[in-house]
């Protein structure tokens, strides 16, 4: 298969920092996913990592390690918006680039 | 007009009931799918077309079945459902061709139940 793990649920005070973990299979890695789905609304999209490195995007930034299998999305200077669940999702050759999706992880910022 | 949309946002259904799911896209994309979401399970895929074919059909029941008539449209007919096929099912495109990474915009989705 290709496994896809994220934490289930996640908390984090307003104003702080949050970090939220992937892993994945490495054979066949297409490209890595994050996005956004708050509750009753549709997934949209926050990032997109295919070479090494870290890819910072306002509040948001995403990082992605090929050769561990790794990627990590990071929230900075949290708002009360960003209570959501945030869908790691992962392309592989084997399956012409399509999106596999992680379980997601429910983030709850607290005041 | 929104991206990608979804109609109708709430359906209830009873097990012999023939109903269809509908998406529209105004992207210019070349890709279109259907996606389960049941609570605390990930996104399922089940069906991708590009360029109005089938692409991929991911072991979906036969109760399930898709149609594209064009590049920016999309059903989802449903016949004999069970209830564990209550869930909601997001419609999403991408570019599809050319430089496509793979991003998908997704509909609002449609919530489905089953009695």
């Amino acid at each position: 298969g290709q496994n896809i793990d994220q934490p289930t649920e996640m908390t984090a005070t307003e104003g702080a920092i949050v970090q939220i973990n992937c892993t994945y299979q490495t054979s066949g890695f297409n490209g890595l996913f994050w996005y956004q789905q708050h509750a009753g609304e549709a997934p949209t999209f926050l990032s997109y990592n295919v070479l090494d490195g870290l890819e910072e995007k306002g509040r948001f930034s995403s990082f992605l390690s090929r050769s561990k299998g790794y990627s990590y999305l990071l929230l900075k200077e949290l708002q009360m918006k960003d209570s959501a669940s945030y869908l790691c999702a992962v392309g592989y050759n084997t399956n012409a680039g399509k999106s596999t999706f992680g379980d997601g992880t429910t983030l709850t910022v607290k005041p | 007009e929104t991206g990608v949309t979804q109609t109708p946002r709430h359906l209830v259904m009873g097990m012999t009931n023939k109903k269809s799911l509908k998406c529209e896209q105004h992207l210019g994309h070349n890709a279109m799918y259907w996606y389960k979401q049941s609570a605390k399970k990930p996104l399922e895929l089940m069906f991708v077309y590009s360029l109005e074919e089938r692409v991929e059909n991911n072991s979906v029941p036969s109760r399930f079945s898709p149609e594209c008539p064009n590049s920016s449209h999309l059903f989802l007919h449903l016949h004999t459902l069970q209830p564990e096929d209550s869930a909601l099912y997001l419609c999403a495109s991408s570019q599809g061709s050319g430089v496509d990474t793979g991003e998908l915009f997704f509909g609002e989705g449609s919530r489905l139940t089953v009695l």
